[in-house]
C-alpha cells in the first residue's frame, strides 16, 4: 500500500511570510497528526485529527498555526506569519485509529526560516 | 497525562556489542509503546510495539524490547550491533481513548568498526 505523501519535502522561506505544507495519509486512515521536530529533539504533537475533528491541539500555537483536515483525508497545516524558531521538520503520520496500531510517517518537510 | 524519558541522548557502541537504550515512561492508563527509528532525512519507521499480551516483544532487524510495568520501562536492545543500525531511536506511548501518541527526545546510536 501506498505510504503517506507529504510535500514539498524542502522549503526555505524569509520570516514574516507564510508557508503551507500537504499531507495525504494512508487511504483509510481515521487518525491524522501533525508533529514538529525540531534538530536534535523529539517529535512535538502539534494537533491530532480525527476523521476531520480535531481531537488534540493543546500544543499547536494558534497565533500563527492552522491546520484543516478536509472530508477527512489530505490534511494541510499553515504557519502565517513564520518565525526563525519555526524551523523544523514537520512530519504528518497516520493511522487506523483503531487501538493497538502505530502510526506510520511520512518523509518530513523541512522548513528553514531566514 | 503521558510522557517518556529516555536516558541517554547519545549511545555509542562497537559493532558486535550489545545495544542498550533506555526508556521510561509515565502513563495514566494501560499504555502502548513503541520504538521507531529515524534515520538522516527519513520519516520514522517503526522497530516494534508492545499492546497487551507477552511483554517481550521482537521487531524487524534484531531488536526486542521488554516492557516491565512495574519498573515503567522499555528498553530497547540487540545483542549484536551492526553498523547499519546507526541512526536516532524515538520511544513513545500511546494511551487513552484518543491515543495520543507521545515520543521521547530520542537516542542517538553510533556504531564504531
Amino acid at each position: 500500500e501506498a505510504g503517506v505523501a507529504q510535500s514539498p519535502r524542502y522549503k526555505i522561506i524569509e520570516k514574516r511570510q507564510s508557508v503551507a505544507f500537504w499531507c495525504n495519509p494512508i487511504s483509510g486512515h481515521a487518525t491524522l497528526y501533525w508533529y514538529q521536530q525540531i534538530l536534535g529533539q523529539g517529535p512535538k504533537l502539534l494537533i491530532q485529527f480525527q476523521n476531520n475533528g480535531v481531537v488534540d491541539d493543546s500544543q499547536l500555537p494558534k497565533d500563527r498555526f492552522s491546520a484543516e483536515r478536509l472530508k477527512g483525508v489530505d490534511s494541510t497545516l499553515k504557519i502565517q506569519p513564520a518565525k526563525l524558531e519555526d524551523s523544523a521538520v514537520y512530519l504528518c503520520a497516520s493511522s487506523s485509529g483503531m487501538v493497538n496500531t502505530e502510526a506510520f510517517f511520512g518523509q518530513g518537510t523541512r522548513l528553514t526560516v531566514v | 497525562a503521558q510522557s517518556v524519558t529516555q536516558l541517554g541522548s547519545h549511545v555509542s557502541v562497537s559493532e558486535g556489542a550489545l545495544v542498550l537504550l533506555r526508556c521510561n515512561y509515565s502513563s495514566s492508563v494501560p499504555p502502548y509503546l513503541f520504538w521507531y527509528v529515524q534515520y538522516p532525512n527519513q520519516g520514522l519507521q517503526l522497530l516494534l510495539k508492545y499492546t497487551t499480551g507477552a511483554t517481550l516483544v521482537k521487531g524487524i532487524n534484531g531488536f526486542e524490547a521488554e516492557f516491565k510495568k512495574s519498573e515503567t520501562s522499555f528498553h530497547l536492545t540487540k545483542p549484536s550491533a551492526h553498523m547499519s543500525d546507526a541512526a536516532e531511536y524515538f520511544c513513545a506511548v500511546s494511551g487513552g481513548s484518543n491515543y495520543k501518541l507521545t515520543f521521547g527526545k530520542g537516542t542517538l546510536l553510533t556504531v564504531n568498526p
